[in-house]
């Protein structure tokens, strides 16, 4: 079946307007996570959602960064005021979870690379 | 200290060769693991979860060590396409259930 897909693959901003970066999961998957992972550095959480809520945005890094989930499906990522050192390859992730295990294999989309000039 | 320590290599390998990365971790209440693979410039994909007693899929070997907090991943019969970077990853617990801490990554280059 379909993977997660995200939107665009490629953008390039100017120091100081706004991105929004789009997330389609895997269907029928409850959980959605949003990470970064900048050149040469391992990945960085920064927001979960489950269904449209969001327990845990702890590594959201500025007040800059805004993230929402709508329909339990389609989420977007909002980086307001960017800044070159948002320059990154933020990358989704969905999962659902597997029985009372709780271990939530998750999987990732191709990635959104994201250029600050 | 970092949730997830791993030796970044590189390991290079000739083909059909076994190698074996470890991995250790900070938080003894972690209660899933998992090893995932990344390739240039793509994104991480799940290799294997890793069960408390231990798992083989195929080629791969994946234990966990929980008395002393670490993780390995065993590769037998090496492959030119094995080469990529692994990343040693755990689940969150409690507030933190949803999230993954990476690891750093190893990488692999398993030559001819």
């Amino acid at each position: 079946g379909a993977g997660v897909s995200q939107s665009p693959s490629n953008k390039v901003t100017e120091k100081g307007k706004d991105v929004e970066l789009r997330c389609d999961p895997i269907s029928g998957h409850t959980a959605l996570y949003w990470y970064r992972q900048s050149l040469g550095q391992g990945l960085e959480f920064l927001i979960y959602f489950q269904g449209n809520s969001a327990p845990d945005k702890s590594g959201l890094p500025s007040d800059r960064f805004s993230a929402e989930r709508t329909g339990g499906s389609v989420s977007t990522l909002t980086i307001q005021r960017t800044q070159q050192e948002d320059s990154a390859v933020y990358l989704c992730a969905s999962s659902s979870t597997r029985g009372t295990s709780g271990i939530y294999e998750q999987y990732f989309g191709p990635g959104t690379r994201l250029t600050v000039t | 200290r970092k949730e997830v320590e791993q030796d970044p290599g590189p390991f290079n390998v000739p083909e059909g060769a076994t190698v074996a990365f470890n991995c250790t971790y900070s938080n003894s209440a972690s209660q899933s693991f998992f090893w995932y693979r990344q390739d240039c410039r793509k994104e991480p994909k799940l290799l294997m979860s890793v069960y408390s007693s231990g798992n083989e899929d195929g080629r791969f070997t994946a234990q966990l060590n929980r008395a002393s907090q670490y993780i390995s991943l065993l590769i037998r019969d090496s492959k030119l396409s094995d080469s990529a970077t692994y990343l040693c990853v755990l689940g969150g617990r409690g507030s933190t259930l949803g999230r993954l801490y990476f690891g750093r990554g190893t990488q692999l280059t398993v030559w001819p």
